[in-house]
């Protein structure tokens, strides 16, 4: 079964300051995607990005870009220029590549706060 | 695009009464619904996934009897609470999966309920 390690429960960062959080997984699939989602304190979930494995080049979108090494299996979320608004719980995810059915697997989330 | 909708956004109701959710994805068909459960400042537990026209799968430890979920078309999904209990108080989420064009492999979730079990 697939596992999804969020290590760090908490960080906080300095607004306009950059952050990392760390995600690793396991698993001996081939095909799949790792996912990263925010919920801020209205606890609705948001896509932040996507990350097809078979794609070498790591997702990027605006401030928010991903470091994916495959073969570490390791998936960091990096928040550039951080914003008040980027404080909320975020949630690393993997889901297999087959099927539509095919489930997501969390990890426990980590907490993050932006000092002002 | 992609926007999913849950009603209600809270209910409280008293023990052993039924609640129902709905799960609306609003603009797109989605074959494949998932219902989570969420304890605060935890993650996402999955309940059940659900396809268009057939039975829900649930997870192990999750009583098919008392979380009855439908999903009656490709925008639809319902999830209901029988006989519930102050226990089944807790966040439930769902999430639809685009039945074609982009973001086909991407759950885009709903705004969760609230129900409170007195």
């Amino acid at each position: 079964a697939q596992t999804v390690t969020q290590s760090q429960p908490e960080m906080s960062v300095q607004e306009a300051e950059t952050v990392t959080l760390s995600c690793t997984y396991d698993t001996s699939e081939s095909d799949y995607y790792l996912f990263w989602y925010k919920q801020p304190p209205s606890r609705q979930m948001i896509l932040v990005i996507r990350q097809e494995a078979y794609k070498q080049q790591n997702a990027t979108e605006n401030r928010f870009s991903v470091n994916f090494q495959k073969a570490a299996k390791s998936f960091s979320l990096k928040i550039s220029d951080s914003q008040l608004g980027d404080a909320a719980m975020y949630f690393c995810a993997y889901r297999s590549g087959g099927g539509a059915n095919s489930k997501l697997t969390f990890g426990k989330g980590i907490t993050l706060s932006v000092r002002p | 695009g992609a926007v999913v909708s849950q009603h209600p956004s809270r209910v409280i109701c008293k023990s052993g009464t039924s609640v129902k959710i709905e799960c609306r994805s609003l603009d797109f068909q989605a074959t494949t619904m998932f219902w989570y459960r969420q304890f605060p400042k935890q993650s996402l537990m999955l309940m059940a996934t659900s396809n268009e026209g057939s039975k829900a799968t649930y997870e192990q430890g999750v009583e098919k009897d008392k979380f009855l979920i439908n999903h009656a078309s490709l925008t639809l999904s319902t999830l209901t609470v029988t006989s519930a209990h102050p226990e089944d108080s807790s966040f439930y989420i769902c999430s639809a999966r685009p039945l074609a064009g982009v973001g086909t492999d991407t759950q885009y979730f709903g705004p969760g309920t609230r129900l409170t079990v007195l």
